[in-house]
């Protein structure tokens, strides 16, 4: 079974420009979540699809943030324009249920660097 | 301070010696997950407890867990120099409409020395 999928592995943009982080998650799984670890912060929710549906997006920090889940499959994030503090590592988890009763799989993470 | 407080930040030991990580959460959970990354990689799930349960093992993994403290801790037996890694612990919250979400402590950072 293939896992949790993200891409890019890294990427290097500059302050006000857009960048588009995808997820791709096992198969199946209807629950897909996005993370956020920001340098020397704790891991940080900012929105839980399932399927294509925003069921919980409490923690997206402000409107530059934009999460789409079309069909229901793989997921983006885009931040426009992006502000030096965007700068982290940014998980995307994948789940069956949505009471997290089993775990989670995420992926390895895509590391932004906004300079 | 935060939900999921772990300590030590960083921990560092001889291989062959037991590591023990504390964790300490606010609010009523669902369960207690654990986790580990390694540098540069994804966080991969370790273990869950539920909250009715005291205690779970898992290889050379023990997990125990104390509602009436809001704590938890995770012992590796015998660790390797491949167990260095961030561990985190993670809850789910019990009540409202979390749907599941993870509440993440700062994690500990664990060496394991040859």
């Amino acid at each position: 079974e293939a896992g949790v999928t993200q891409f890019p592995s890294h990427s290097v943009i500059e302050k006000g420009q857009t960048v588009t982080l995808r997820c791709d998650p096992i198969s199946g799984h209807d629950n897909l979540y996005w993370y956020r670890r920001v340098m020397g912060k704790e891991i940080k929710f900012l929105l839980h699809f399932v399927k294509e549906s925003k069921q919980d997006e409490s923690g997206m920090p402000n409107n530059r943030f934009l999460a789409e889940r079309t069909g229901g499959t793989y997921s983006t994030l885009k931040v426009q324009p992006a502000e030096l503090e965007d700068s982290g590592v940014y998980f995307c988890a994948s789940s069956l249920l949505s009471a997290g009763n089993y775990g989670y799989t995420f992926g390895s993470g895509t590391r932004l660097t906004v300079v | 301070s935060q939900q999921g407080e772990e300590d030590p930040q960083a921990l560092s030991i001889q291989e062959g010696e037991n590591a023990t990580m504390n964790c300490s959460y606010k609010t009523s959970i669902n369960n207690l997950q654990w986790y580990r990354q390694n540098s540069g990689r994804g966080l991969v799930h370790l273990i869950l407890i539920r909250s009715n349960e005291r205690e779970k093992h898992s290889g050379r993994l023990r997990v125990t867990l104390d509602t009436s403290k809001k704590s938890s801790s995770l012992l590796i037996t015998a660790s390797r120099a491949a167990d260095t890694a961030s561990y985190f612990c993670a809850t789910v919250y019990a009540g409202g409409t979390s749907y599941g979400k993870l509440t993440f402590g700062q994690g500990t950072i664990l060496t394991v020395h040859p």
